[in-house]
């Protein structure tokens, strides 16, 4: 199993919006509706934006989207700001039951 | 409040087993479909899913560690157990455990410990 495959980094100015794919195959991304996004500042643990492919946990901020299509997911961040700066990592179910995250992608708000 | 907390040693020696226990609270195996794994991260690099265990006992292992990996639950305690065999250098990393769901995600996490392998 190799890891789901991110951008290593993206950057946008505050305000903008920035998109982030996670692409894996049928055996994981592609095969269910169980997509999740993760938020990492440094020196902390992640925490969780996404579920679901597309679900908010409660308290998440509404900023934060997520959609799918085929094997790539895609994490949606609009009205950029400074403290959205971090890493942000996939993850997905397989289909043997395990989980794979991505390689994850560093965010610069400029 | 859902909150856990990861314990153990933050130095072994290479070829040594590794043991950390996951202290949660706020949910219990016995009366929620819940699930407790365990992620690590090596300084600088991504995270690296290991292992998970469901409340009906089900036990899932990342397929490249799966040999060194085995993974307990104590209902009673609400703790749970992550121990790796024959630690290497390479296995230096932040581990943390999480609470899981049946659809992959981890919607809780513990601070993280730091474990460095060196002799």
């Amino acid at each position: 199993q190799s890891a789901l495959t991110q951008p290593a980094s993206v950057s946008g100015s505050p305000g903008q919006s920035i998109t982030i794919s996670c692409t894996g195959t049928s055996d994981d991304v592609g095969a269910y509706n169980y997509v999740s996004w993760y938020q990492q500042h440094p020196g902390k643990a992640p925490k969780l934006l996404i579920y679901d492919v597309s679900s908010r946990p409660s308290g998440a901020s509404n900023r934060f989207s997520g959609s799918k299509s085929g094997n790539t997911a895609s994490l949606t961040i609009s009205g950029l700001q400074s403290e959205d700066e971090g890493d942000y990592y996939c993850s997905s179910k397989t289909t043997n039951g395990d989980v794979l995250f991505g390689g994850g992608t560093k965010l610069t708000v400029l | 409040q859902v909150t856990l907390k990861e314990s153990g040693p933050t130095l072994v020696k290479p070829t040594q087993t590794l043991t950390l226990t996951c202290t949660f609270s706020g949910f219990s195996f016995s009366t929620d479909e819940v699930a407790v794994g365990w992620v690590r991260q090596p300084p600088g690099k991504a995270l690296q899913w290991l292992t998970i265990v469901h409340w009906n006992d089900d036990k899932r292992y990342s397929p490249s560690l799966r040999s060194r990996l085995t993974i307990t639950k104590d209902t009673s305690g609400n703790q749970v157990v992550l121990t790796m065999t024959n630690m290497d250098p390479v296995d230096t990393a932040t581990y943390y455990c999480a609470r899981g769901t049946l659809e992959g995600g981890f919607d809780f996490w513990g601070q993280g410990i730091m474990l460095i392998v060196s002799s």
